[in-house]
This record gives C-alpha cells, sequence and structure tokens, in this order.
C-alpha cells in the first residue's frame, strides 16, 4: 500500500533538472512532498490537493494527476542545497481519518 | 509557523528497559498526532495515531502493548517503548496536522526532530 517512487537514487551536477515520480494503487485524497536531510526530521515542500493541480516553489513545482494516482516532483536547475531524500506522502483515509502514508523515497545528490 | 517539538533527541538505553519519548506541540493544539519509525535508508512508516482523549489507533503489525501511546492533552503525546530490545532501535518521529481547515483532506503535517533510539 506504499506508494512507490522513480527513481530510487539520482546524481545530478549543479544546474541540472530532474524529476520525480510518486504513483499509489490506491484513490488520492493528496499528495504531499517532503524532503529529508540526513538525521533529520522531514521538510515539508507542498501539497497537492485536486487532481490536475500544480504548484511551485521556487524552482520545485510538482503535479498531481488524480485519475492515473500519480504524481510527479520537478527540479529545476537544481542546487546544492537540493540534495536529500524525497518523499512523497499520500492521504488516504483510513479507520475514518485521514493518515499519511511515506512512499519509498528518492535519495537526490547533487554535485558541484 | 506551527513547531512541534520532541525530547529526547538521542537516547540510548539497556535491554529490556522502557523508554518515554515525548512529542509537544508548542503553538497550537493538536487534536491528533502521529508516530512514525524510520530505519537507517528506508522510509518513514507510520506505527499509529495518536488522539487526544482517546485510545491510540495503531497500525497492523504495530504491537500496541508494546509501543504505549498517551495523548493526554491538546500539546502532549507520548511513545513509550517498553521492553527495548535492540531491534527496537530506530528514529522515532512524530508529527501533528497543523491548524488548517480540513476540507475532507489531510492538511500539512509538521514534524518534530525525531528521536534517535539505540538499544544495547
Amino acid at each position: 500500500q506504499q506508494p512507490v517512487q522513480s527513481p530510487q537514487a539520482v546524481i545530478l551536477r549543479e544546474g541540472e533538472d530532474a524529476v520525480i515520480n510518486c504513483s499509489s494503487s490506491k484513490a488520492l485524497y493528496s499528495v504531499h512532498w517532503y524532503r529529508q536531510k540526513h538525521g533529520e526530521a522531514p521538510v515539508f515542500l507542498m501539497i497537492l490537493l485536486k487532481g490536475g493541480e500544480q504548484k511551485g516553489h521556487e524552482k520545485i513545482s510538482a503535479s498531481f494527476n488524480e485519475k492515473k494516482q500519480q504524481s510527479s516532483l520537478y527540479l529545476t536547475a537544481s542546487q546544492l542545497s537540493y540534495s536529500g531524500t524525497y518523499f512523497c506522502g499520500t492521504a488516504r483515509l483510513m479507520d475514518s481519518s485521514y493518515k499519511l502514508i511515506f512512499g519509498s523515497g528518492t535519495r537526490l545528490l547533487v554535485r558541484p | 509557523g506551527a513547531v512541534v517539538s520532541q525530547h529526547p533527541s538521542w537516547v540510548i538505553c539497556k535491554s529490556g528497559t522502557s523508554v518515554k519519548i515525548e512529542c509537544r506541540s508548542l503553538d497550537f493544539q493538536a487534536t491528533t498526532m502521529f508516530w512514525y519509525r524510520q530505519f537507517p535508508k528506508q522510509s518513514l512508516m507510520l506505527m499509529a495515531t495518536s488522539n487526544e482523549g482517546s485510545k491510540a489507533t495503531y497500525e497492523q503489525g504495530v504491537e500496541k502493548d508494546k509501543f504505549l501511546i498517551n495523548h493526554a492533552s491538546l500539546t502532549l503525546s507520548t511513545l513509550t517503548v517498553t521492553s527495548a530490545h535492540p531491534e527496537d532501535s530506530s528514529f522515532y518521529i512524530c508529527s501533528a496536522e497543523g491548524p488548517l481547515p480540513r476540507q475532507g483532506n489531510t492538511g500539512e503535517l509538521f514534524f518534530g526532530e525525531g528521536s534517535r533510539l539505540t538499544v544495547l
């Protein structure tokens, strides 16, 4: 039931672009994206609440295809600070409450 | 922004002892908090949902008698790992829904700093 992310890992040079995909076999109510640095708690990036919604924060943006139960995170002109593990989280209605289930994670390394 | 604080950040204990981890929402009330566990190089796995004033809801495969959760107030949830063993060594992270209107969907989750437990 855990969302599947791809790729598992990616190495970029500073300034290059990357796309991280998240797909679920279950219906999605919303998709969250987080970035986690080693040994730290996840840091919130954005939430997508509606199918077809797209959001952006600086040079990081995301899209949500509700019908396909997929979301993608786009990192443009990557910076060294983008390095970390990216997790998508999908909200599911379980036991009468919404719970956030995290994907498998994508490790991103940006090199100079 | 909403702040969630966890304590302790690091704890080392002997096998067989119990360890309590606290999760506090500092500037907002959290009726629901979530406890996650993360093993090295793995994802965050939801352990349980902590509800203020009622019993926690545990995910499948999580032993409720081993991981005791208490949510006695709107700003504090505690996770007690009872009779800890080396395989319980992990990074435990709590989170709380922020003060956002739900509108049928979860709002942003605010995470604590995490607690790294090492059981010798």
